[in-house]
């Protein structure tokens, strides 16, 4: 099962900023950069922050990511009906061998 | 710009070995910069890695698989492929191959796939 715990949905109208939360522990987001994946219905996810906070070219500067300590934040402005889709944080976690981890999700809703 | 193409037979049965391949287009296997890796997605739920390589053949399994879970490259046919043994319904799921960046920075650990094949979905099913 998942190791990273997102809220399982969250909604707002256009214009709207809302935040997901993504929780993890001591060996993964504490030590390592966090990233953040885009899944649009029916298709592959995308890369929408990595670096934690960096955004790759293409991906507007509505989004943002953070961290602190265990947690790690993303935001999205001006909330708008394309960001409708599902959000996965993710963080390579120092347990074991090591292994990367994603978050359990979370659904966007553009009311 | 470089494309990721999974292919693959779309029903396995139980006990029997899921073998999946991906073509990388438009850029080289061989590079320095970049681990090429697996993820998969059971219908309607959430992500999980199921393993990367480098061209060289090093390789980094989820632990839960280790055991049933091959990865191989071929340099020549610029592919990678995954193999999976035993499988049960529990491996029934969209495979995706990704292209990943992994590397040191002072704030930990960089690793992160930034580009994505459009999936392969598998059945595990008699």
């Amino acid at each position: 099962q998942s190791v990273l715990t997102q809220p399982p949905s969250t909604s707002g109208t256009p214009g709207q900023r809302v935040t997901i939360s993504c929780s993890g522990s001591s060996s993964n987001i504490k030590i390592n950069t966090v990233t953040w994946y885009q899944q649009l219905p029916g298709t592959a996810p995308k890369l929408l922050i990595y670096s934690t906070n960096q955004r790759p070219s293409g991906v507007p500067d509505r989004f943002s990511g953070s961290k602190s300590g265990t947690s790690a934040s993303l935001a999205i402005s001006g909330l708008q009906s394309e960001d409708e889709a599902d959000y996965y944080c993710a963080a390579w976690d120092d347990r074991l061998d090591g292994l990367y981890v994603f978050g359990t999700g979370t659904k966007v809703t553009v009311l | 710009q470089v494309q990721l193409q999974e292919s693959g037979p779309g029903l396995v049965k139980p006990s029997e070995t899921l073998s999946l391949t991906c073509t990388v287009s438009g850029g080289s296997i061989i590079s320095s910069d970049y681990y090429w890796g697996w993820i998969r997605q059971p219908p309607g739920k959430g992500l999980e890695w199921v393993g990367t390589i480098y061209y060289s053949g090093s390789t980094y399994y989820h632990p839960s698989l280790n055991g049933r879970l091959a990865m191989s490259v071929d340099t020549s046919r610029n592919q990678f492929s995954l193999k999976l043994s035993s499988v049960s319904a529990a491996d029934t799921a969209v495979y995706f191959c990704a292209r990943t960046r992994v590397y040191p920075t002072t704030a930990g650990n960089n690793y992160f796939f930034d580009t994505w094949g459009q999936g392969t979905l598998v059945t595990v099913s008699s």
